[in-house]
């Protein structure tokens, strides 16, 4: 049974650009988060998607919005990149009511230079 | 505001030894969970406990072993017999909502080295 797959595992754009980053949850989860962690940090909370809505937002800029389809997979889109928005993106998923805890993708390791 | 401390940066020990990881957390709710989580070279975070804050009991899993203090706020990680399999970035997470709606509070990670 495949966990939580992730696309690309790395990933270099220049300041300015855009990116999406892309997410398929473990099989039979429903809901996807999404956390980014800078390096040496603890992850943090970026958003939450479930049945196809943003249900929770972290203190993150518009600059980062994020899409959830019918078949539960999402994507996370980030603008006008930062140099500081370098980080380990990672993707979480979890079953509504059912799960304990999430599982969570290896990530997408992005660098913005 | 919830808020993770875990203190220790860094802990190296030889294998066989015990080592405690140490996690202290902040929050306003009556009701909240904690997690730990370990973060393989790899990157992804793997699961290894969820505590609510009614349950006061510490659990042990193997050579795992938990201490939830609420009086004192903290939620600690030993590890019995350390294996170099063991090293890792560990995470301790606090969520104020285990249901549907939760999202995780992270502490920095503590770095465990076990050298052989």
């Amino acid at each position: 049974d495949a966990g939580v797959t992730q696309s690309p595992t790395h990933l270099i754009k220049t300041r300015g650009q855009q990116v999406t980053l892309r997410c398929s949850p473990k099989s039979g989860h429903d809901t996807v988060s999404w956390y980014q962690q800078a390096l040496g940090q603890g992850p943090q909370f970026i958003f939450q998607y479930y049945e196809e809505e943003e249900r929770q937002r972290g203190n993150f800029p518009d600059r980062f919005s994020g899409h959830q389809f019918p078949n539960y997979s999402s994507e996370l889109n980030v603008n006008a990149l930062l140099l500081g928005d370098s980080a380990l993106y990672l993707c979480a998923s979890w079953e509504t009511g059912v799960s304990y805890g999430y599982t969570f993708g290896s990530g997408t390791r992005l660098t913005v230079v | 505001a919830q808020k993770v401390t875990q203190a220790q940066t860094e802990i190296s020990v030889v294998e066989k030894e015990d080592v405690t990881l140490d996690c202290v957390y902040e929050t306003r709710d009556t009701t909240y969970y904690l997690f730990w989580y370990k973060q393989p070279p790899s990157g992804e975070l793997v699961f290894l406990i969820r505590r609510n804050s009614f349950d006061e009991q510490n659990e042990i899993s193997g050579r795992y072993s938990w201490n939830f203090q609420k009086s004192t706020s903290s939620f600690n990680f030993t590890i019995t017999a350390s294996q170099v399999v063991d090293s890792a970035v560990y995470f301790c997470a606090l969520s104020e909502d285990g249901g549907s709606n939760y999202k995780l509070t992270f502490g920095k990670g503590t770095l465990l080295t076990v050298n052989p």
